[in-house]
């Protein structure tokens, strides 16, 4: 079973730019998380779909925004980018069960502002 | 409240030796405690997790420890190898939500 796939694997952006990136959940996960992790803050939460439907959002600026598609694959986008924004940006699935939490990580995209 | 703290920040330890890294939480609405592994340039790997209900868990040489009246829960790694030295996180969640809260995270070094 293939894992999680995310797309690119590396990406530099000047100040202001937009930048979007892709996730492709593993084959039948239907729920889509996405993380910033960064030395300072670690591992923080962005946002969660299942069903093309947000259903949880971190603590984020809205310049951080997302979506799922009807075949679960995901895409977040970053607006107006800062000099902050860089991070490795990081997609997990989760198949949808009441207990069954297991996130399953892709290799991140590694996001350099300059 | 929403708040893991794990520790230590980085721990040395000789081939064969048991690493031992804990996490505390605040929030007892927390029901799933799973710990990550993750390699330079990698994403995090789910290692192991246990739920409220149960206070140990093995699965080959990784063990979690769960105290939930002391809202504490640790990974011991035994018969550490030098292919153990990576990052280690702890994380919380609830069922009603696939949000996970890490801790800070632990760098494993495993010495020969």
């Amino acid at each position: 079973k293939a894992g999680v796939t995310q797309t690119p694997r590396y990406l530099i952006k000047t100040r202001g730019q937009q930048v979007t990136l892709s996730c492709s959940p593993i084959s039948g996960h239907r729920s889509v998380s996405w993380y910033q992790q960064t030395p300072g803050q670690g591992l923080q939460f962005l946002f969660e779909y299942f069903s093309e439907t947000q259903r949880n959002k971190g603590n984020f600026p809205g310049r951080f925004s997302g979506r799922q598609f009807s075949n679960s694959r995901s895409e977040m986008n970053v607006s107006t980018l800062e000099l902050g924004d860089s991070a490795l940006y990081l997609c997990a699935s989760s198949p949808f069960s009441q207990t069954n939490t297991e996130a399953f990580f892709g290799q991140g995209t590694r996001l350099t502002v300059v | 409240q929403q708040q893991v703290k794990q520790s230590p920040q980085s721990l040395i330890v000789q081939k064969g030796g048991i690493s031992i890294i804990n996490c505390a939480y605040e929030n007892t609405a927390f029901d799933y405690f799973p710990w990550y592994q993750q390699f330079p340039g990698k994403g995090p790997a789910l290692l192991i997790a246990i739920r409220p209900d149960v206070s140990e868990k093995k699965e080959g040489r990784f063990t979690i420890s769960f105290n939930k009246s002391a809202k504490q829960f640790s990974l011991h790694i035994m018969d550490s190898q030098p292919g153990d030295s990576a990052t280690y996180f702890c994380a919380a969640g609830m069922d009603s939500s696939y949000k996970l809260i890490f801790g800070s995270g632990t760098r494993l070094l495993v010495r020969p």
